[in-house]
């Protein structure tokens, strides 16, 4: 099993620019996640999905879309980027089971000048 | 509101000698409370969870945490520190009914020679 993918792992934009980042796990898992990190802060929710074509709006939503097509993957998206989306960007994946453990991903480092 | 507050963002302790990060949380029912460990540029893994089971938890890498509800802590230990320690720590609650997690601002362990 590869876990939780992430692509891309580097990724440097210009501000306006928009991209798509990508999930993947391939351990069935009905929960998905995507976080940022950023220096001092932890890591904050920006949203998330309970299951295949549902998505929900998390702590920091602003500037982010996402969408869950397929139960495996989880897509986030940056329409219009800015310096502020500069960040380290999580994935995470969980079962629908009482353990609440996550599964992360290896991140993506995105900088936007 | 489940929140967390790690009392130290840095701690550096020599190679062989105990460790103690500190984690107090708030929740307003009884919470699932994990520790997460972050090496430099690398994902986050699980060490510990706490899922009201056994008050003393212990993980890997020689790792333990004691969930206090009286005091509302759960401080991550271990007896003696390792150079391969050294890594940022993050104390994690859960909250929602979609098993989301709110973290820490983090802890920075340095293992000194």
């Amino acid at each position: 099993n590869a876990g939780v993918t992430q692509t891309p792992k580097f990724r440097v934009l210009k501000t306006g620019q928009s991209m798509t980042l990508l999930c993947a796990q391939d351990m069935n898992h009905e929960y998905m996640y995507w976080y940022r990190q950023d220096p001092g802060m932890g890591l904050r929710l920006i949203h998330y999905s309970v299951g295949e074509g549902t998505t929900a709006k998390g702590e920091v939503p602003d500037g982010y879309n996402v969408s869950r097509l397929k139960k495996q993957n989880f897509l986030l998206g940056l329409e219009s980027a800015a310096p502020s989306q500069t960040s380290v960007y999580f994935c995470a994946s969980s079962y629908s089971t009482d353990s609440y453990e996550q599964y992360f991903g290896p991140g993506t480092r995105l900088t936007v000048t | 509101a489940q929140s967390v507050t790690q009392l130290d963002s840095h701690v550096s302790v020599s190679e062989g000698t105990p460790v103690l990060l500190r984690c107090n949380y708030s929740s307003s029912y009884s919470p699932s409370l994990f520790w997460y460990v972050q090496h430099p540029n690398k994902g986050l893994q699980l060490l510990l969870k706490y899922t009201s089971a056994a008050t003393l938890v212990k993980g890997i890498n020689g790792f333990e945490a004691e969930f206090k509800k009286s005091e509302t802590s759960f401080h991550l230990t271990k007896p003696s520190a390792h150079m391969s320690d050294a890594a940022e720590y993050f104390c994690v609650v859960t909250r929602g009914s979609a098993r989301q997690l709110t973290f820490g601002s983090g802890t920075q362990l340095t293992v000194l020679p």
